[in-house]
């Protein structure tokens, strides 16, 4: 079974611009969920997706924003990127039908603003 | 709020023992983790802990919970220099909901020397 894949791995933008980064679920995943991990912060969440419904969110500003596809994929959108956006952001998802709440990650867009 | 509180660094040689610590604050939590990341990788789910239980042995792996004290421990016995890496420990707590998102600590960076 192939794990959570996330697209692009590495990416440069510049302060202002805006960058979309992609999550595809192990399948028969339903739940997705975007982590952004700092040195300064450590792991911190920003948003859980359900069949297409967002049911957490994390403290982050409205600039965040996700959405996840009827076949579970799942994007998260930043918008005026500013360079403490940079970040490795982690996409993790779930068998919904396990209570247990355990995430399986994928290996993270590292996303640097200049 | 939720806060997990973990050492930053251990060193240890290799064939000895390694134990890292993890405090958390919510009593309500569910499941507890833990979490191992190498270079440049996304998180791995090592082992998991349901709240109700005080032991779990798996391999070279021995998880103890002492809910009373809110402290959580991984034992990782016969260290190699392959189990360098950062440990997270993580809560989920759950409210209503079937998953709810983990908390994560800052991560406890595991150095093995030969």
């Amino acid at each position: 079974k192939a794990g959570v894949t996330q697209t692009p791995r590495y990416l440069i933008k510049t302060r202002g611009q805006q960058v979309t980064l992609s999550c595809s679920p192990i399948s028969g995943h339903r739940s997705v969920s975007w982590y952004q991990q700092t040195p300064g912060q450590g792991l911190q969440f920003l948003f859980e997706y359900f069949s297409e419904t967002q049911r957490n969110k994390g403290n982050f500003p409205g600039r965040f924003s996700g959405r996840q596809f009827s076949n579970s994929r799942s994007e998260m959108n930043v918008s005026t990127l500013e360079l403490g956006d940079s970040a490795l952001y982690l996409c993790a998802s779930s068998p919904a039908a396990l209570n247990t709440g355990e995430l399986f990650f994928g290996e993270g867009s590292r996303l640097t603003v200049l | 709020g939720e806060d997990v509180e973990q050492s930053l660094f251990l060193s240890v040689r290799e064939g000895d023992s390694s134990v890292i610590n993890c405090t958390y604050t919510d009593s309500s939590s569910t499941y507890l983790y833990w979490y191992k990341q190498e270079p440049g990788a996304g998180l791995q789910l090592l082992t998991y802990i349901f709240s109700n239980m005080d032991m779990k042995q798996d391999q070279r792996l021995t998880v103890l919970l002492n809910k009373k004290d809110k402290h959580l421990s991984l034992r990782i016995a016969d260290t190699q220099t392959g189990d360098s890496a950062i440990y997270f420990c993580a809560e989920s707590v759950n409210r209503g909901s079937t998953l709810g998102r983990l908390y994560f600590g800052r991560g406890t960076q595991l150095t093995v020397w030969p």
